[in-house]
């Protein structure tokens, strides 16, 4: 059973670049699309963007100019960077595998989340 | 983007009792080269990730009960629990994944009456 998990820091200051890995057990990353998706404290879910497994990426234009998501080091990782941050960023991040073997699917599993705050 | 809007915000339903959330696209999310709405419906409980209850608008996951069902078609579609049970209590959402950027209906807090 594929099984999700988020890292990275919990503190950001502004301006700064937030950094975080999904890192993806129980199966591989080939095959799929995943993605990044987030949800500021007590506000609905808003998807930042998607890989495939060949690199090609997918982002919501609302955070195109602040986002880069990537394949990690270790076939099983991928991670989100996002640039220039403010409170604004301050939310829940959760990876998520697109279900299907195609872009067009609902998110199934999900990561735990990794709370992340921007403050100085 | 395709805007999801969902109705009511908000919702208090007595246990046993039929729990009904709307959600509305704002462009159609039915794809009729094979007549498939890109539609799933989530459950959210707090401190979790959202967990998937229907895709393709009314195509139960395994191990959903029965009581949860997904109609609808187009643009509006809506999500119904036939007698609610109190681990229902939960934040709803919808989510279209016909087109990016993927969207999320603003969700819908289901309450003990």
């Amino acid at each position: 059973q594929v099984q999700l998990q988020e890292s990275g820091p919990g503190l950001v200051k502004p301006s700064e670049t937030l950094s975080l890995t999904c890192t993806v057990s129980g199966g591989s990353i080939s095959g799929y699309h995943w993605s990044w998706i987030r949800q500021p404290p007590g506000k609905g879910l808003e998807w930042i963007g998607y890989i495939y497994d060949n690199g090609n990426t997918n982002y919501n234009p609302s955070l195109m100019s602040r986002v880069t998501i990537s394949l990690g080091t270790s076939r099983n990782q991928f991670s989100l960077n996002l640039g220039s941050v403010t409170a604004a960023d301050t939310a829940v991040y959760f990876c998520a595998r697109h279900f299907l073997g195609t872009w067009a699917s609902w998110f199934d599993p999900w990561g735990q989340g990794i709370p992340v705050t921007v403050s100085s | 983007d395709i805007v999801m809007t969902q109705s009511p915000d908000s919702l208090a339903v007595s246990l046993g009792e039929r729990a009904t959330i709307n959600c509305k696209s704002s462009q159609t999310v039915l794809y009729t080269s094979n007549n498939m709405n890109y539609l799933a419906w989530y459950q959210q409980n707090p401190g979790q990730p959202p967990k998937l209850l229907i895709s393709w608008a009314s195509t139960r996951e395994s191990g959903v009960p029965d009581r949860f069902s997904g109609s609808g078609s187009g643009t509006d579609f809506t999500l119904t629990i036939s007698s609610l049970q109190a681990e229902d209590v939960a934040v709803y959402y919808c989510q279209q994944y016909h087109s990016t950027p993927f969207t999320f209906g603003q969700g819908t807090k289901l309450e003990i009456k």
